[in-house]
């Protein structure tokens, strides 16, 4: 079975600032996906981004890139240029890919809390 | 207009109860999904429909009963609640049966058993 970890259950940043928050996963598969959601204080879960394991090119989304080492299995979020509403709860979440004949549903990790300061 | 949307927001009810939460989804849809999020943050799946057809059922008492009318709605019955169930629950849609990049959830529905 696959694992997802997040080892920081809070992290916070200046505004304006950069900040990087961690996940880390477990899986015996070659194809699969990540993803990044953020959860605001609103509850509504947010996908931010996402990276399939086959490319080597790290995902953007403008202010939000990844940093995806797959041979580490690390997959960490980088935001940048922090803005107040950045705040909110950072889920890692994983997902088997096509071929991998299991019932393909995601698996989160524990979050990470984000507070972004003025 | 709200993509997903589920009722009540905050559900406090005494244990013993029996208590359901609604689910509506306005993207045309094929899937639909209860997850369980824990006050510890854990997200965790408990089921999943697929055109009304359950697809997915996780390891999840049998007091809890997914329904689903047709494919935009799926409803949660809680049968006989216990302190152990007070969790956030999100309702989800996906056009396909994968979750992921194509998932929207709902706001969640607090619940407290007391």
């Amino acid at each position: 079975a696959q694992t997802v970890t997040q080892s920081q259950p809070e992290m916070s940043v200046q505004e304006a600032e950069t900040v990087t928050l961690s996940c880390t996963y477990d899986t015996s598969e070659s194809d699969y996906y990540l993803f990044w959601y953020k959860q605001p204080p609103s509850r509504q879960m947010i996908l931010v981004i996402r990276q399939e394991a086959y490319k080597q090119q790290n995902a953007t989304e403008n202010r939000f890139s990844v940093n995806f080492q797959k041979a580490a299995k690390s997959f960490s979020l980088k935001i940048s240029d922090s803005q107040l509403g950045d705040a909110a709860m950072y889920f890692c979440a994983y997902r088997s890919g096509p071929s991998s004949g299991s019932a393909r549903q995601l698996t989160f990790g524990s979050g990470t809390q984000l507070t972004v300061l003025p | 207009d709200t993509a997903v949307s589920q009722t009540p927001k905050y559900l406090v009810t005494q244990m013993g109860n029996d208590k359901s939460i609604k689910c509506e989804q306005n993207l045309g849809h094929d899937t639909m999904y209860w997850y369980k999020q824990d006050s510890k943050k854990f997200l965790k799946i408990m089921f999943s429909y697929n055109n009304k057809e359950l697809i997915i059922n996780e390891t999840v008492p049998n007091r809890f009963s997914p329904k689903s009318p047709d494919k935009a709605h799926l409803n949660l019955h809680i049968n006989s609640l216990e302190l152990g169930d007070s969790a956030v629950y999100f309702c989800a849609s996906s056009p396909d049966r994968v979750g992921g990049e194509k998932l929207f959830f709902g706001s969640g529905t607090q619940l407290s058993v007391l």
